[in-house]
C-alpha cells in the first residue's frame, strides 16, 4: 500500500535547538518525495523536493531508500519556521497525484 | 498572476443543502485536482482532472462531484451537504511535465 507516516502530531523546540521533523514512506516504485509548509492564514507552498537536493530556509532533507525516510532538518530553528509541515509522495512517473502525511505542526520557542 | 483562487474563503451550510466551491487558475496548468485537510488526517484527494474534459476520482469521492469544461475552471459540488463534509477544501493545479503543485488559499466549509 502507498502511504506517508508522519509519527509527530505536534513538535515544540526552543529557538536555536536542531529540528527533524520525520517522514517515513511506503511505496513499491521509484519515489518522489517533497515537503509542504503552511505558515499561518497562508497557502500550501512547496519547501522541497527530494531529486534537487537543495536546501531551502537552511531545511535539508535527505531520501533513504533503505529506511524508506524522508526525515526535513534544520540544524538552528528561528521561530518563523513555525508552521504546518507536510510529508508528501508523488506515486509514479507521468501521474501528478500526491499521498500527504497527516503533518507536524512545528512550533519553535523564544 | 493570480495564481490558483478559491472562492469562497468560508461557507456554512445547512445539512441537505447543495453548493458549490469554486477554483480557478490562470496558469494555463493542466492538471488540477480537490483535496479535503482534517485535523489528524493530513489532505485527502477528492478528485482530479488531467486536463480540460477528464476528470476521475481521488481517494474520497463520495458526495461531490466535479466538472472540468475549461482548462482554468474545477469546480467542485457537493449534491447534499452532511456534517461529515466540515473540513477545509483545497484546490491545487501543476503544469504538465512539473511536479511542484501550486495552492489555492483553501475554503472553510461547516456543515450544521
Amino acid at each position: 500500500a502507498q502511504r506517508v507516516t508522519q509519527p509527530e502530531k505536534l513538535l515544540s523546540v526552543f529557538k536555536g535547538a536542531p529540528v527533524e521533523l520525520k517522514c517515513n514512506y511506503s511505496y513499491s516504485g521509484s519515489p518522489e518525495l517533497f515537503w509542504y509548509v503552511q505558515y499561518s492564514r497562508q497557502r500550501l507552498q512547496l519547501l522541497l523536493r527530494h531529486i534537487s537536493r537543495e536546501s531551502i530556509k537552511g531545511f535539508t532533507a535527505d531520501l533513504n531508500k533503505g529506511e524508506t525516510s524522508f526525515h526535513l532538518k534544520k540544524p538552528f530553528a528561528q521561530e518563523e519556521d513555525s508552521a504546518m509541515y507536510y510529508c508528501a509522495l508523488k506515486t509514479g512517473t507521468g501521474t501528478y497525484k500526491y499521498i500527504f502525511g497527516t503533518g507536524t505542526r512545528l512550533k519553535v520557542l523564544a | 498572476n493570480a495564481g490558483v483562487t478559491q472562492t469562497p474563503k468560508f461557507q456554512v451550510l445547512k445539512t441537505g443543502q447543495s453548493m458549490t466551491l469554486q477554483c480557478a487558475q490562470d496558469m494555463n496548468h493542466e492538471y488540477m485536482s480537490w483535496y479535503r485537510q482534517d485535523p489528524g488526517m493530513g489532505l485527502r484527494l477528492i478528485h482530479y482532472s488531467v486536463g480540460a474534459g477528464i476528470t476521475d476520482q481521488g481517494e474520497v469521492p463520495n458526495g461531490y462531484n466535479v466538472s472540468r469544461s475549461t482548462t482554468e475552471d474545477f469546480p467542485l459540488r457537493l449534491l447534499s451537504a452532511a456534517p461529515s463534509q466540515t473540513s477545509v477544501y483545497f484546490c491545487a493545479s501543476i503544469p504538465e511535465g512539473a511536479t511542484e503543485a501550486f495552492f489555492g488559499q483553501g475554503t472553510r466549509l461547516t456543515v450544521v
